[in-house]
Formats: C-alpha cells, structure tokens, sequence
C-alpha cells in the first residue's frame, strides 16, 4: 500500500518561512492536498491539487509537488499558524484507498 | 454555509454496534460523494470508508471491511456509518467530509468540508 511519509515536527520564527514535507513514491504524479488541524477542531483544507488554494486561505500558504517529495510552504509565519498539517493523496488505481501523511506539528517559536 | 455535524458517538463495549450520522446543509448534498475518517486519541488521520453521490458506489478501508457500513439518505441529507463488532481499536474522532466529485471512479480529489466530529469509544 502507498505510503506518505512526514517529519514529526517543523519549528520556525515568527516572520520565516516554514516548509513541510510529504514523501511519496513517485509522489509527483499525485494529486496531493494538505489539511490544517487545530488542536480540538477538524482538519481544514489549505492546499489542494498541489498548488491551489480554497478560497478564505491566504495566500501565505502554498505547495508544490516533484519526483518523490510534495511540499507545504508557509511564508511570513503566524503564531496562528501554530497546527499540525497532513498530506494526503489517493493512494491506488488498483483498489480505492486514501491515504494520509503522519502528520507535522507546526511549532511557532 | 456549508455545514457539516456529525451525531451517534459514545462509549460502547467490544463487540458491540453503533450508528453514526452526518446532517448535510448549505449545499446539494446529493450532488457529491462523501468520506468517513477517523482519528484515534493523539494520533493522525486514518481514511474510513467513501460513498458516491448516490450511493452506487462505496470503498472502505481494510480496516473496517465487513464491519462497518456506509450509507446516505439524500432526502434526509444525511450520511450513516453503521459499526459492527466494535473493537478496543476502533476509539477515535470520527468525522464526515464532503469531497468536490460526484461518483467515485479513481481520485475524489481533497476533502473541502469536514465536520466537528463525534468521539466512539469501545472500551469494556
């Protein structure tokens, strides 16, 4: 089964720049959407189809996605950005599965 | 506003069933497939079980196949999980969310919506 692999945890400054990971086998050929969650609040969407934001996101949140790593960047950090953040993709064209990263928890310093 | 809450969660014993409900409003909720996922005490999120639009299509995780079921009312604008034979594993959050597609025929793309969740947990 397909796997999506994060690092525990990111840790940047207010004001720097955060980048979160999301490795995948040939990841790049996915569709890769990343989630916000919140300590005791649902998962929200901030990126989608790689690149695309919903609207209501702001434009500090952005991602790419290449060879065997996708990518969540988030420019001008917020204390309020403060959250752990998921990759997911689906994950087979043989039998229908979704697939989740492990998580990143976010930390404002 | 699109909205999405989730009802029917509590504490049960092993072994034991439950039913879920996920009440739709702001959209046509008919008009799209519809996700289940869970998410144990301090852990991530773990992929349930999809649904088309109209129902003629549905996945579950391996997981949860032949235990749980899922279904959709779209008079009631409603979604249902029914869970069978409950195990200790089963404890999580479980949340509805509302994908951006129709039917489910490869990708369903993101999860746009999601609700606040209703806590299940299987413990004797």
């Amino acid at each position: 089964s397909y796997v999506l692999t994060q690092s525990p945890s990111v840790s940047v400054a207010p004001g720097q720049t955060a980048i979160i990971s999301c490795g995948g086998n040939n990841i790049g050929s996915k569709s890769v959407h990343w989630y916000q969650q919140k300590p005791g609040q649902a998962p929200v969407l901030v990126v989608y189809d790689d690149t695309d934001r919903p609207s209501g996101i702001p434009e500090r949140f952005s991602g790419s996605n290449s060879g065997n790593t996708a990518t969540l960047t988030i420019s001008r950090v917020e204390a309020g950005d403060e959250a752990e953040y998921y990759c997911h993709v689906w994950g087979s064209s043989s039998d229908y599965r979704e697939v989740f990263g492990g998580g990143t928890k976010l930390t404002v310093l | 506003q699109v909205h999405l809450v989730e009802s029917g969660g509590g504490v049960v014993q092993p072994g034991t069933s439950l039913r879920l409900s996920c009440a739709a409003s702001g959209f046509s909720f008919r008009s799209y497939a519809m996700q289940w996922v869970r998410q144990a005490p301090g852990k991530g999120l773990d992929w349930v079980a999809v649904i088309a639009y109209d129902g003629s299509n549905i996945h579950y995780a391996d997981s949860v196949t032949g235990r749980f079921i899922v279904s959709r009312d779209n008079s009631k604008n409603t979604l249902y999980l029914q869970m069978d034979s409950l195990r200790a594993d089963d404890t999580a959050i479980y949340y509805c969310a509302k994908t951006k597609t129709r039917a489910v025929a490869g990708t369903v793309g993101s999860f746009d919506v999601w609700g606040q969740g209703t806590l299940v947990t299987v413990s004797s």
